[in-house]
């Protein structure tokens, strides 16, 4: 069965500040997504990871996925208060399905 | 573009009440999910579904049904509500293997 875990669950950091969020999953995948939430809305797609080593940059967040380390990152570069949200990474659990298996989320909040 | 529509957006069942939660797609997706969100946590898969007349069993099914009639429409059904239920239920849909889900603005579902 497919576990995905993040971390940290909760992050308060400072405007201008970088820091890192990793998704560990257990099985084998080399398809892994990122989606942002906003408190009370619903999802929004920030990168789809297809391959060991992808690495993909939007504005001040760029994820990546080493496969065999079954590890995700989305680092932050210089955090602004529009980052405070809800971080999910998911993993395709099976290749023809999509079917998604999203991990517990990290709760970014950026202050002043 | 209305992506992906759920309704209703809010609702309160009783315990042992029964309703149906609606979720079409105008996307000609063929792959068609139901998450449940509960406060504060990430997503759990109910049912998924990868074509008209194919559904599937995900993390957390049981308590639920869902059918797959057409493409454009995935409702699920919850057949005597119970209190464990009371949760943001998401519907999302997506076109192929690797590519981004799409995702409705969510039913927040409340039984008493």
């Amino acid at each position: 069965e497919l576990k995905v875990e993040q971390n940290p669950l909760f992050l308060s950091m400072q405007e201008g500040k970088n820091y890192t969020i990793y998704c560990n999953y257990s099985t084998t995948s080399d398809r892994l997504y990122w989606y942002r939430q906003d408190p009370g809305k619903s999802l929004e797609s920030l990168f789809v990871l297809l391959s060991n080593g992808a690495v993909k940059q939007e504005g001040r967040l760029m994820a990546s996925l080493d496969t065999k380390a079954r590890l995700s990152t989305l680092h932050i570069t210089a955090a602004v208060h529009d980052l405070s949200a809800t971080y999910f990474c998911a993993v395709d659990e099976n290749y023809n399905t999509d079917k998604l298996i999203f991990g517990t989320g990290t709760r970014l909040q950026v202050f002043p | 573009n209305a992506g992906v529509t759920q309704t209703p957006k809010f609702r309160i069942l009783k315990i042992g009440q029964s309703m149906t939660l609606q979720c079409a797609q105008d996307m000609n997706h063929n792959y068609m999910y139901w998450y449940r969100q509960d406060p504060g946590m990430g997503l759990k898969l109910i049912y998924y579904s990868v074509g008209a007349g194919i559904t599937d069993k995900g993390e957390v099914p049981n308590g639920y049904n869902v059918s797959r009639s057409t493409t454009e429409d995935f409702p699920l059904r919850l057949e005597l509500a119970a209190p464990s239920q009371t949760s943001v239920y998401f519907c999302a849909s997506s076109s192929t293997g690797g590519t981004e889900a799409f995702f409705g603005q969510g039913t927040r579902l409340t039984v008493v």
